[in-house]
């Protein structure tokens, strides 16, 4: 079963304006971890911004904001004042637990949205 | 600040030959990871490595190997290449669990196209 859930495959905002990018996430535990990530055409990911499970208040970086509703399981990225630079695939990721147990997590990610800035 | 670092960045090799991936984790990272995004793909986990010990499987082939070396560097190696493998293939690194923010950092990915 799918984890993340990205439902936008693409979407469309003029430059300048806000846009807000949906996941929702599914898991069992008590703590996690949520990314996102902007993967541009020329293919590397890059961390955008991280938001735990138990963090009060929703992230912020610089433009990227997360809108993080816990009891929706949803973790929205909000862009404020799109650039032209923006255009982009954007990735949700949830940090789980790894199947071997242990102390360490991997990434899961969702299927991604692309993004298109307009001028 | 030092990043992830993969080589080769780009990869031409023909069905049935082999590959080989090389990983250059953060300096004092000890958690290598491996992904693979065919085009217009998520990215999918392979494998990880923990202090030098394969900590978890995901969707691997049976002919790709990997391991993490005493540098804590990785390779990936992939055999009997096939067309389905073409790919652009990740490494990240953590410091043990991963933590918040930058928790895991990529590398630029390795882009392998198999003809």
């Amino acid at each position: 079963a799918q984890k993340i859930t990205q439902t936008q495959p693409g979407m469309f905002v003029q430059e300048k304006e806000a846009v807000t990018l949906d996941c929702t996430y599914d898991t069992s535990d008590q703590s996690y971890g949520l990314f996102w990530y902007k993967q541009p055409s020329s293919g590397e990911m890059i961390f955008l911004i991280y938001q735990g499970s138990y963090d009060e208040q929703n992230a912020t970086e610089g433009r990227y904001s997360l809108n993080f509703q816990k009891a929706r399981k949803s973790a929205n990225l909000v862009i404020s004042a799109s650039q032209l630079g923006d255009s982009a695939m954007y990735f949700c990721a949830m940090r789980e637990p790894q199947e071997s147990g242990g102390s360490n997590y991997k990434l899961t990610f969702g299927k991604g949205t692309l993004l298109t800035v307009n001028p | 600040a030092a990043g992830v670092i993969q080589s080769p960045r780009h990869l031409i090799k023909e069905k049935r030959e082999t590959a080989t991936l090389k990983c250059y984790p953060i300096p004092r990272h000890d958690t290598v990871y491996w992904y693979q995004q065919g085009p217009g793909q998520d990215p999918q986990f392979l494998i990880s490595f923990y202090e030098k010990m394969q900590s978890d499987k995901g969707s691997i082939p049976d002919r790709f190997s990997a391991q993490q070396f005493s540098d804590y560097h990785s390779e990936l190696n992939m055999s009997s290449l096939e067309l389905g493998d073409s790919a652009l293939y990740f490494c990240a690194s953590s410091l043990g669990r991963a933590g918040r923010n930058y928790g895991y950092t990529f590398g630029s990915g390795t882009r392998l196209t198999v003809v």
